[in-house]
């Protein structure tokens, strides 16, 4: 069965900081990868997503994640963190069925 | 368009009590998936439908059900509530015309209390 593993349970990093988020996923096959990210009270917004091509993926808010088939990866960077990406962050692994799991979530603190 | 609605935003029950949940998805889109979200247990997936008719279940009790009608507006409903159903409930909206897997959009969540 396919699964999505965060093992950063909680990460903080300096305002201006360089930001890397781990997510790893277990599939037979290439799966579609995306990366969520929650504020309190909050639904959840679409960061960005990998359904083939191009690696190296650009997504919204300054994000980019990078898919690694050998490591089984799908890592959530960000080159400079605001106060405002203060949230929790999601990877999520889907197949065809639409069948979406989540991994547990990343809570990310900023220090000014 | 408009995103996903979901009423009510929050809602407070008693045990036994049964609860219904509205999801209206994004204009178009004619998927809608169900969530429920608590700290322990994380993201779970309850079911979704699609065109009316129920496409995909998780592992969750009969208590729980949906519907969906012709305009895609969905219902989720829970009966016999206990007191571990207490989560925030998400929705999700889907397009899904071209049979892959779709992204999806979530509406901001029904915050459910079980006293």
């Amino acid at each position: 069965a396919q699964s999505v593993t965060q093992p950063d349970i909680h990460i903080t990093v300096s305002e201006g900081a360089s930001l890397e988020l781990r997510c790893n996923y277990s599939y037979g096959a290439t799966p579609y990868l995306f990366w969520y990210v929650q504020s309190p009270g909050q639904g959840l917004q679409l960061l960005l997503k990998y359904f083939s091509g191009d690696t190296l993926v650009q997504g919204i808010k300054g994000f980019e994640a990078e898919f690694k088939r050998s490591q089984s990866s799908f890592n959530l960077r960000k080159p400079s963190v605001h106060w405002s990406d203060a949230a929790e962050y999601f990877c999520a692994v889907a197949h065809n069925n639409n069948d979406m799991r989540f991994g547990a979530g990343t809570r990310l603190t900023v220090k000014p | 368009k408009a995103g996903v609605t979901q009423t009510p935003r929050y809602l407070i029950k008693t045990r036994g009590q049964q609860v219904t949940l509205s999801c209206s998805p994004i204009s178009g889109h004619r998927s809608v998936s169900w969530y429920q979200q608590t700290p322990g247990q994380g993201l779970q997936f309850l079911f979704e439908y699609f065109s009316e008719t129920q496409r995909n279940k998780g592992n969750f009790p009969g208590r729980f059900s949906g519907r969906q009608f012709s305009n895609s507006r969905s219902e989720m409903n829970v009966s016999t509530l206990e007191l571990g159903d207490s989560a925030l409930y998400l929705c999700a909206s889907t397009d899904r015309t071209s049979g892959a897997a779709d992204t999806q959009y979530f509406g901001p969540g029904t915050r459910l209390t079980v006293l």
